[in-house]
């Protein structure tokens, strides 16, 4: 069983639609992070976070830390936010604990 | 991604050959980290670095060796290359408890 869990791991959205990617972690953390990485491309971090929620124009990230379990929202959907989206935890250590990613798909 | 510089974004190798992953920063960041990417399995460690001159062996570090003379640079050896090591290699740097910038791969065919 990974140290971190993902669901979906794929997902279809029709453009403008309200879209949650869950994140389910069993290990120690210090803090959780979104990295987002388009077809191709790069990885990108999107949050970081170790407690309650952050917003990034459409993008919303929220932890329970006593559920260890993280939400990333995207509001108002947008063909371009098709990527794959992925959940990571970090320790004191400094060691990342990766989930295997969301493959999203935003059809206009 | 500008602060973190992976070079070459590709290549073709063949089965025994060699080569380097150099993987530069410009933000005096302390840990740095080579990861491979494979699809249906997230991001798996290979080698990372907390500071110069220092490297250490993480998940998957058989058949690589690393090099951290320089604080900005981070270099990924392969000694004889394998078609199990076709993969997109990924490097990222952080600053204790911040978030971590990644280089935009380097895609690894062996053939």
């Amino acid at each position: 069983k990974n140290e971190v869990e993902q669901s979906p791991q794929n997902l279809t959205a029709q453009e403008g639609e309200f879209i949650t990617i869950n994140c389910s972690y069993s290990v120690g953390i210090s803090a959780l992070h979104w990295l987002q990485q388009h077809p191709g491309g790069g990885i990108v971090s999107l949050f970081m976070l170790s407690s309650g929620k952050k917003k990034h124009g459409r993008l919303i990230a929220t932890i329970n830390i006593q559920e260890k379990h993280s939400s990333l929202h995207i509001t108002a959907s947008h063909p371009r936010d098709s990527a794959v989206y992925i959940c990571a935890g970090s320790n004191t250590g400094n060691q990342f604990y990766f989930g295997t990613g969301t493959s999203l798909t935003v059809i206009p | 991604n500008a602060g973190v510089t992976q070079t070459p974004k590709f290549r073709v190798l063949k089965t025994g050959q060699s080569m380097t992953l150099l993987c530069a920063q410009d933000m005096n960041h302390e840990y740095m980290y080579w990861y491979r990417q494979d699809p249906g399995m997230g991001l798996r460690l290979i080698h990372y670095s907390v500071g110069e001159g220092t490297t250490a062996k993480g998940e998957v570090p058989d058949g690589y060796n690393v090099s951290r003379l320089k604080k900005q640079n981070f270099l990924l050896g392969l000694e004889s290359a394998a078609p199990s090591q076709t993969s997109v290699y990924f490097c990222a740097s952080r600053r204790r408890q911040i978030e971590a910038f990644f280089g935009q791969g380097t895609r690894l065919t062996v053939v």
